[in-house]
């Protein structure tokens, strides 16, 4: 357990429609990044969140969303869904703005059918 | 723009052999960090090594270690006495001084043969 919480594991939902993924940092990491991982590909940096305020953005297409609440848990709402966006997406967490190495969750696995 | 590449899409060793996987970069910055970053079949991200571009010594951390040239633009990563376990994707990623992306390679996926 690395300490960065995903939730749900799996997803599985149709086309047009709108899902949130759900990212708890490990405890004391304030920022947090969410990035996507498509099939046999390497990852794509979406966006990235620190102590509730957006610090960076990425190729994060704008039927995407993201938000980090008080508690410093994230969440990211992808909408009107594409069979493109099948992916696995992954959080991240790091205590400052990543100077150290960054702890990754076990990822949401988005498949859009 | 910031570029990672990772030439070798796939490897395959003996366990107990030692392995190299390539790594290099492309950045006009002088300050900036590097990863190698594991992901077994379970899916999870493990941070393997880190090393940062104003240290001179490369990093190791047991069976893993580093060959940092940085006039070449080049991170190889070395395992040592490979395990079964060492069986994954490895990912070589970037990260300028000044922004907390992480920027990734394609990855190289690494099989090792009992």
């Amino acid at each position: 357990d690395s300490g960065v919480t995903q939730t749900p594991k799996h997803l599985i939902t149709a086309t047009g429609q709108r899902v949130t993924l759900r990212c708890s940092p490990r405890s004391g990491d304030l920022s947090v990044y969410w990035y996507q991982q498509s099939l046999d590909q390497g990852l794509q940096f979406l966006i990235q969140y620190y102590n509730g305020e957006e610090r960076a953005k990425g190729n994060i297409l704008e039927r995407f969303s993201a938000q980090q609440f008080p508690d410093l848990h994230s969440e990211l709402n992808l909408s009107s869904l594409e069979l493109g966006d099948s992916a696995l997406y992954f959080c991240a967490s790091s205590v400052v703005q990543g100077n150290g190495g960054y702890t990754f969750g076990s990822g949401t696995r988005l498949t859009v059918v | 723009a910031q570029t990672v590449t990772q030439s070798q899409p796939e490897m395959s060793v003996q366990e107990a052999e030692t392995v190299t996987l390539s790594c290099t970069y492309d950045t006009s910055e002088s300050n900036y960090y590097l990863f190698w970053y594991k992901q077994p079949p379970s899916r999870q991200m493990i941070l393997v090594i880190r090393q940062e571009a104003y240290k001179q010594q490369n990093a190791t951390e047991n069976r893993f270690s580093v060959n940092f040239q940085k006039a070449a633009k080049s991170f190889s990563l070395k395992i040592s006495d490979s395990q079964l376990g060492d069986t994954a994707m490895y990912f070589c990623a970037f990260r300028m001084d000044s922004n907390y992306q992480l920027i990734w390679g394609a990855g190289t996926k690494l099989i090792i043969k009992p």
